[in-house]
């Protein structure tokens, strides 16, 4: 069984960098037909998708957020990672890694997610 | 970008009613649109991929429909266990970019 497990700083400054780890257990983060990806979700509001990483290294961000985001892996480590820079009170959000199928001819949807990590952004 | 305008909000219904949410795309998205469960504290769920292809192991009560611009999700028979908020979530194949709808909290009457 796939599992996803998120770890990093709970509590980052105004204009410092949020950094984030998503560990990959029960599977190859290489397997070809999927990519990884990051969403949050701030209090008491809705999903918003940040961007994910193919295995192949390519990318595709939130343009919202796309000057900001850095998406990377490392297959030696079966993980992926986040950092979003300069980031404000309006960052602080439940941070969720996600696995996206895109195996299949149709859309690409997240199959598999990490239980989310709170992150606060305040002095 | 493509923007998904997902309604209601919210909606309070009986145990045992038929509960519908729409979502509509800002432009045709062919049917590459998924349906998620998100009950409080926990990630999303997903119920629904490619417009109307049940995910293994979700209830039967739950189903979407659409096409286009236009996307049914229906809870036939609403359970106890059903109170969640459910968000669409759209794939433009063009772009590469991923969008979820505002969501919807369905609560019992």
């Amino acid at each position: 069984q796939l599992q996803l497990q998120e770890s990093g700083s709970g509590l980052v400054k105004p204009s410092q960098t949020l950094s984030l780890t998503c560990a990959v257990s029960g599977g190859s983060i290489s397997s070809g037909g999927y990519s990884w990806s990051w969403i949050r979700q701030p209090p008491g509001k809705g999903l918003e998708w940040i961007g994910y990483i193919y295995h192949s290294g390519s990318t595709y961000y939130n343009p919202s957020l796309k000057s900001r985001v850095t998406i990377s892996v490392d297959r030696s480590k079966n993980q992926f990672s986040l950092k979003l820079s300069s980031v404000t009170a309006a960052d602080t959000a439940v941070y969720y890694c996600a696995r996206v199928d895109i195996a299949a001819a149709g859309t690409y949807y997240f199959d598999y997610w990490g239980q989310g990590t709170l992150v606060t952004v305040s002095s | 970008d493509i923007q998904m305008t997902q309604s209601p909000s919210s909606l309070s219904a009986s145990v045992g009613d038929r509960v519908t949410i729409t979502c509509q795309a800002s432009q045709d998205i062919s049917n590459y649109l998924n349906w998620y469960q998100q009950k409080p504290g926990k990630a999303p769920k997903l119920l629904i991929y490619d417009a109307s292809n049940l995910e293994t192991g979700v209830p039967s009560r739950f189903s979407g429909s659409g096409s286009g611009t236009d996307f049914t999700f229906t809870i036939s028979s609403l359970q106890p266990e059903d109170i969640a908020t459910y968000y669409c979530q759209q794939y433009d194949n063009l772009s590469g970019l991923l969008t979820f709808g505002g969501g919807t909290k369905v609560e019992i009457k």
